[in-house]
């Protein structure tokens, strides 16, 4: 099971979010990603294995964490990133598993 | 790199079953590995279905059996196939992959997702 606080996060332009994730159990840091996801669109990965971004991901996105606690810190709030952001497990059961997102609003 | 396009009927009745299909291209669908996930109005992600690299599938138990995925390497098509729908299952079904060499553990790519609603 995966919890994220806060529900929601107001903060304003420029600020820093932090993002929390956390799992009902240990688990390993490769295993724990998170997406971004705005309006009509689908979720874009943007850390894989806890710390790492994809290609093409800013590293105004930073993922840390380990046992049951991860976070994704978003640095120098932009308007494009006022989203919801979700926190995903692999290898639990079920096999991949979804937090309920934190939604980044304007404050 | 890889590019995926779901489609399906829209609008199904109750009880009936839902087929999807997620349309590859760019890319052989075979070096990728594929899940279906889909997101009820308003609501956050669930985890469907998945097909392993190696050919197994895995479901999310608590779809209770109504779910079968499959693949079709000929035409590129990886497909939902979920029986004895309710207004439950009214959602958005994206198709979301990674490739084989990747992590194995993220979704690298996501098509745009296809509205399914569940009304008679």
């Amino acid at each position: 099971v995966l919890t994220q606080s806060p529900g929601t996060l107001s903060l304003s332009p420029g600020e820093t979010a932090t993002l929390s994730c956390t799992t009902s159990q240990n688990v390993n840091t490769d295993h724990l990603g998170w997406y971004q996801q705005k309006p009509g669109q689908a979720p874009r990965l943007l850390i894989y294995s806890t710390f790492h971004r994809p290609p093409g991901i800013t590293d105004k996105f930073s993922g840390s964490g380990s046992g049951t606690d991860f976070s994704l810190t978003i640095r120098s709030l932009e308007p494009e990133d006022f989203a919801v952001y979700y926190c995903q497990l692999f290898g639990s059961s079920p096999l991949f598993s979804f937090g309920p997102g934190t939604k980044v609003d304007v404050k | 790199h890889v590019q995926l396009q779901e489609s399906g009927p829209g609008l199904v009745k109750p009880s009936e079953t839902l087929s999807l299909t997620c349309s590859v291209s760019g890319d052989s669908i075979t070096d990728y590995c594929w899940s279906w996930i889909r997101q009820p109005p308003g609501k956050g992600l669930e985890w469907i279905g998945h097909r392993h690299c190696n050919g197994r599938n895995d479901y999310n138990p608590s779809l209770k059996g109504r779910v079968t995925v499959s693949i079709d390497t000929s035409k590129n098509l990886f497909s939902l196939r979920l029986t004895s729908v309710t207004a439950a299952d009214t959602a958005v079904y994206y198709c979301a992959t990674y490739k084989v060499t990747a992590s194995g553990t993220v979704f690298d790519y996501w098509g745009p997702g296809t509205p399914v609603t569940v009304a008679s």
